[in-house]
């Protein structure tokens, strides 16, 4: 099976754009869509991103995502920014079992 | 609106049992596959098992296969996870998840519960 790595952490000011990376170990990223979640301190988590670009009712469209395949990853692209998207976010992709990255911890400040 | 509630969680000693219920509402329990996710104190999300909607396919993580049972009774629209010789590091946060297929097979999980914490601690 494969891993998905994120960044441990990233930080960035109110009103600017972060970009989380998730990059697959082995095989394509193409291969399974790729998911985003976002989990805010002592919340269950909710998807924010899912098939890689796609985002559900309700999430605003300062959310966005996206795959490179030049370097076998993923991208969730949070612009705007606002102190209520400080939370963990977790990429996820399927090839036989479900496997979650390490999650990245966002702080607006 | 749709609503998934777990509850079984608790205390327990290594190698005691506890059985985990998640309770659907609000969609036609019996059309989704289930799965349950744990994370554990200050750690990430980690798969544990997922059941297909007639319980047809059946799967588990290698950390808890053989000692963890998945199940699921569509009329009570329930599904459950049954821990058995469970350890300290099955200590977590277990959350029941509703997978959401797209056109090509693959999915996502779109709701969530709240979580029921087990703690395996003598």
């Amino acid at each position: 099976n494969f891993m998905l790595t994120q960044p441990h952490s990233v930080s960035e000011s109110p009103g600017k754009t972060v970009t989380i990376s998730c990059t697959r170990s082995s095989g394509s990223i193409a291969s399974n869509y790729v998911q985003w979640y976002q989990q805010r301190p002592g919340s269950a988590p909710t998807n924010v991103i899912y098939d890689d670009d796609q985002r559900p009712s309700g999430v605003p469209d300062r959310f966005s995502g996206s795959i490179d395949s030049s370097s076998n990853s993923a991208s969730l692209t949070i612009s705007r920014l606002r102190t209520e998207d400080e939370a963990d976010y977790y990429c996820q992709s399927y090839d036989g079992s479900v496997v979650f990255g390490g999650g990245t911890k966002l702080t607006v400040l | 609106e749709v609503q998934l509630v777990e509850s079984g969680g608790g205390l327990v000693k290594p190698g005691g049992s506890l059985r985990l219920s998640c309770g659907a509402s609000g969609f036609l329990f019996s059309g989704f596959s289930m799965t349950w996710v744990r994370q554990a104190p200050g750690k990430g999300l980690e798969w544990v098992s997922s059941i297909h909607s007639t319980s047809s396919h059946i799967s588990y993580a290698a950390s808890v296969r053989g000692r963890f049972t998945i199940s699921r009774d569509n009329a009570k629209h329930s599904v459950y996870l049954q821990m058995k010789s469970l350890r300290a590091e099955d200590t977590a946060v277990y959350y029941c998840a509703r997978e959401k297929y797209n056109d090509y097979g693959d999915f996502r999980f779109d709701y969530w519960g709240q979580g029921t914490l087990v703690t395996v601690s003598s």
